[in-house]
């Protein structure tokens, strides 16, 4: 079935630093990718989606490139803070029901 | 605010009780998913709705849980005979429609004693 394998954490940085998450993913078909947020307290927010090969999803500063070839979308910010603390998770939306499939998520940890 | 609201936030009940949630979802969105999450795991797909019509529930949907959508507008979950095991955070989504963007609620979280 679909699944989804997304880095481990927790992921400790300091401001300032380069963040990736790696996601890869198995889905039959093209399946859109998502990265959703979780802040501490608060329920999931859709953070950037792609919807086929090569589209680059983006906000607030983070990328994910979808890419076919390597079944991947992994999530990059250039300058983190500690503001973006919290619980990221990579999800593929497919099939007839178009269910996410969550990863276990990466927790990312920014210090001052 | 017209997101996905989900009621109650928290509840505690005593193994062997029966308890129902209720969301309501995004005016006019269709699709409504319900999801569970236990601690430390990204949440897992229980079942969907598009409109009134409950098309697919996963394997992790015992007979003891049961969802509606009567009206095709909010949806109720109710979990009967509560197990320890059925702790966990309880997550409803929507959607305008199948390949839309899925927003989810705050979830209600149980606890079974």
């Amino acid at each position: 079935g679909d699944s989804v394998t997304q880095m481990e954490g927790p992921v400790t940085l300091s401001e300032e630093a380069f963040l990736t998450i790696n996601c890869t993913y198995t889905a039959t078909g093209y399946p859109s990718l998502f990265w959703y947020v979780q802040y501490p307290g608060e329920g999931l927010q859709l953070l950037l989606k792609a919807t086929k090969a090569d589209d680059k999803g983006s906000n607030k500063g983070f990328e994910a490139t979808y890419r076919k070839e390597t079944t991947s979308f992994h999530l990059e910010k250039g300058s983190v803070q500690v503001s973006d603390s919290a619980v990221y998770f990579c999800a593929p939306r497919g099939g007839a029901t178009n269910k996410l499939i969550f990863g276990t998520g990466t927790l990312l940890a920014v210090q001052p | 605010d017209t997101g996905v609201s989900q009621d109650p936030r928290h509840k505690i009940t005593k193994r062997g009780q029966n308890v129902t949630f209720r969301c309501d979802p995004i005016s006019e969105h269709n699709r409504l998913y319900w999801y569970r999450q236990t601690l430390g795991q990204g949440p897992e797909f229980l079942t969907y709705f598009q409109n009134e019509a409950q098309l697919e529930k996963s394997r992790l949907l015992s007979d003891r849980f049961s969802a509606e959508r009567p009206k095709g507008s909010f949806s109720t979950l109710e979990i009967q005979r509560t197990e320890q095991g059925d702790s966990a955070m309880y997550l409803c989504a929507s959607s305008l429609n199948g390949r839309d963007t899925q927003y989810f609620g705050p979830g209600t979280r149980l606890t079974v004693l």
